[in-house]
């Protein structure tokens, strides 16, 4: 079982939808890291949590600690937000969820 | 300069040949990272600085890959006897300090590696 693990793996949503994504671990950690990577391969970090909620406009990621999981949402979604969306823990190491492939149709 | 920079943005190398891929991170930020991404493969964590503290060398895959970072800026990730295993785009990130800014961190474009 990977100690990151991201779901869905894939999601096709109508524009307007409201998006979750999904990120368990099982490791103990200090930080998680929400990145987006556009279809051009950049990489943009979104959050970095940890505890409580974070806001950056429609963008809202959450992390419940004794859990051991973390959630990204999307308002409002748009088909730029087509992108992979990728969790990171940061434990002894850094370790990478496998990522969430979001496509928004118009 | 505005953001992360990495050269070259692309390089391709012949099988058992060193290269070095430099990063130029934005400047005042003492937390600088090396990943890479193997192609349809996640994200891979290399190596860590922070300031003048040791570095995190836990992600390195073998002793051909090592990693500088001269005077607390730039920093050199140079592969020796490159393999076709390690071609994939390099990543370089950098912020503030360690715990990342509310938004994590600033990533350059990356350097893709390509070994023939």
């Amino acid at each position: 079982k990977n100690e990151v693990e991201q779901s869905p793996q894939n999601l096709t949503a109508q524009e307007g939808e409201f998006i979750t994504i999904n990120c368990s671990y099982s490791v103990g950690i200090s930080a998680l890291h929400w990145l987006q990577q556009h279809p051009g391969g950049g990489i943009v970090s979104l959050f970095m949590l940890s505890s409580g909620k974070k806001k950056h406009g429609r963008l809202i990621a959450t992390i419940n600690i004794q859990e051991k999981h973390s959630s990204l949402h999307i308002t409002a979604s748009h088909p730029r937000d087509s992108a992979v969306y990728i969790c990171a823990v940061w434990a002894d190491k850094i370790i990478f969820g496998k990522g969430t492939r979001l496509h928004i149709l118009p | 300069g505005a953001g992360v920079s990495q050269s070259p943005s692309n390089k391709v190398t012949e099988k058992g040949k060193d290269v070095e891929l430099r990063c130029d991170p934005i400047s005042g930020h003492t937390a600088l990272y090396w990943y890479r991404q193997s192609l349809g493969q996640g994200l891979e964590f290399l190596i860590y600085f922070q300031g003048n503290s040791a570095p995190d060398k836990s992600g390195l895959p073998s002793d051909r890959f090592s990693a500088e970072r001269t005077g607390g800026s730039v920093s050199t990730l140079t592969i020796q006897r490159t393999q076709q295993e390690d071609s994939a785009v390099y990543l370089c990130a950098s912020s503030p300090h360690r715990g990342g800014t509310d938004y994590g961190y600033t990533f350059g474009s990356g350097t893709r590696l390509t070994v023939v």
